[in-house]
């Protein structure tokens, strides 16, 4: 499978602790993606990566989660003292730098905090 | 604030009825429109619109859009049971580092029933 691939597909964990997620794009794809969805609503925007490069952040990016990219391939969203709003399914997603490209999305994760 | 409108929420067809999904959207510097098509998992990329009132098409989907009007329809005829997932519509803004970035209406759940 050469699409977007997410590691875990399920994560449970409880109020407090720190998980980490990882993403592995299409291999030629520069730009990279972390979104969020909650039920009933559509993805939101969380940041993105040009190379190894992060370039946007949201505003619904808190201090507690951060993202990296470190050589430019994989990425990882990690949240520290999880809370149970954080509950959701993330997102990755990627492309070439072009302008008329789609963005490919992986599975995701599905995060429960308890 | 960039803004994007799916209409109806929910929609609940029998197989072979044509369908109609709806998008609007308010964005400062508008480049794209994208829909796509959630089952479980990964959004899967159906359409990206960029001209007003060419059709695109695919199969029994098609879809247009409205530059003037700030909207876009997708149409689905002689629905199929394998149809059902949650259509989201997404918008592209042009320029600077946001380049690329989606922002999605809430999405339109389409249920058919046999």
């Amino acid at each position: 499978d050469t699409g977007v691939s997410q590691d875990p597909r399920h994560k449970i964990t409880k109020r407090g602790q720190n998980v980490t997620f990882r993403c592995d794009p299409i291999s030629e794809h520069n730009r990279l993606y972390w979104y969020r969805q909650t039920l009933g609503q559509g993805p939101e925007f969380l940041t993105y990566f040009q190379n190894e490069a992060q370039l946007e952040k949201s505003r619904l990016l808190s201090d507690r989660f951060s993202a990296e990219r470190p050589k430019g391939s994989f990425s990882t969203l990690e949240i520290q003292r999880t809370e149970q709003g954080d509950s959701a399914m993330y997102l990755c997603a990627s492309s070439v730098r072009q302008i008329r490209s789609p963005l490919h999305f992986g599975n995701g994760t599905r995060l429960t905090v308890t | 604030e960039d803004k994007v409108v799916q209409s109806p929420l929910s929609l609940v067809v029998h197989e072979g009825d044509t369908v109609t999904l709806n998008c609007s959207y308010e964005v400062t510097n508008f480049r794209s429109l994208l829909w796509y098509k959630q089952e479980k998992k990964a959004p899967t990329f159906l359409f990206m619109l960029t001209s007003s009132g060419i059709e695109k098409k695919s199969g029994r989907l098609s879809s247009i859009l409205d530059k003037k009007e700030l909207f876009s329809i997708l149409n689905i005829t002689a629905t199929q049971t394998g149809d059902s997932a949650i259509y989201l519509c997404a918008v592209v803004e042009a320029g600077g580092t946001s380049y690329g970035k989606l922002t999605f209406g809430q999405g339109t759940i389409l249920t058919v029933h046999p």
